[in-house]
């Protein structure tokens, strides 16, 4: 089976901007998970979708959000980006309660 | 707030030696327990899962389990300089079975 795809590797947006990542699971998982990561704060949850519903969500503002398609595939936005959020954002998917199976992420710079 | 604690490290072992790597979880109900490694650049791979008490053994890995305790524990045996990465201890707990994360331990096999 085909890993975790996410597109794209790298993104350089600026300030006030906005940004869209996207994910595709590996084939027949439904859940999607989204996690930011940085070096001072480690993984934190974005939020998890399954069956295009969000099903759980961490402590982002309201500039993040996402969305989930029919396909399983999902995308998260963030908009008026801030310096802050720089990171790697690491999508993740999996079957009912298996493990998570990351991708190879999204390295965001926001200048 | 669930919670996951790991220590930070660094953790230095020489080759060969056995590397013990220690997790703590604040939710009592918590299901499900996983092992991920992550090279620097890189995204978390999943190593290990346990999901009873007990040992769990895959070649130079053991995961350890004690509920009671809320105790999460990963051995390395023969330890190899390619074991050098960091160690996120992920616990899965509630009804949607959300992953929460520790802040990882980084491990430096020496040569």
């Amino acid at each position: 089976k085909a890993g975790v795809t996410q597109t794209p590797r790298y993104l350089i947006k600026t300030r006030g901007q906005q940004v869209t990542l996207s994910c595709s699971p590996i084939s027949g998982h439904r859940s999607v998970s989204w996690y930011q990561q940085t070096p001072g704060q480690g993984l934190q949850f974005l939020f998890e979708y399954f069956s295009e519903t969000q099903r759980n969500k961490g402590n982002f503002p309201g500039r993040f959000s996402g969305r989930q398609f029919s396909n399983s595939r999902s995308e998260m936005n963030v908009s008026t980006l801030e310096l802050g959020d720089s990171a790697l954002y690491l999508c993740a998917s999996r079957d009912r309660d298996s493990p998570l199976h990351f991708g190879n992420g999204t390295r965001l710079t926001v200048t | 707030q669930k919670e996951v604690e790991q220590n930070s490290g660094p953790l230095s072992v020489p080759e060969g030696a056995i590397a013990s790597l220690n997790c703590t979880y604040s939710d009592r109900g918590s299901q499900s327990f996983f092992w991920y490694r992550q090279y620097s650049g890189k995204s978390p791979e999943l190593i290990m899962s346990i999901y009873s008490n007990g040992d769990k053994e895959d070649g130079r890995f053991t995961a350890q389990l004690n509920k009671a305790s809320q105790y999460v524990s990963l051995l390395i045996r023969d330890s190899q300089p390619s074991d050098s990465a960091t160690y996120l201890c992920a616990v899965s707990s509630g009804s949607a079975r959300q992953l929460t994360f520790g802040s990882g331990t980084q491990l430096t096999v020496l040569p």
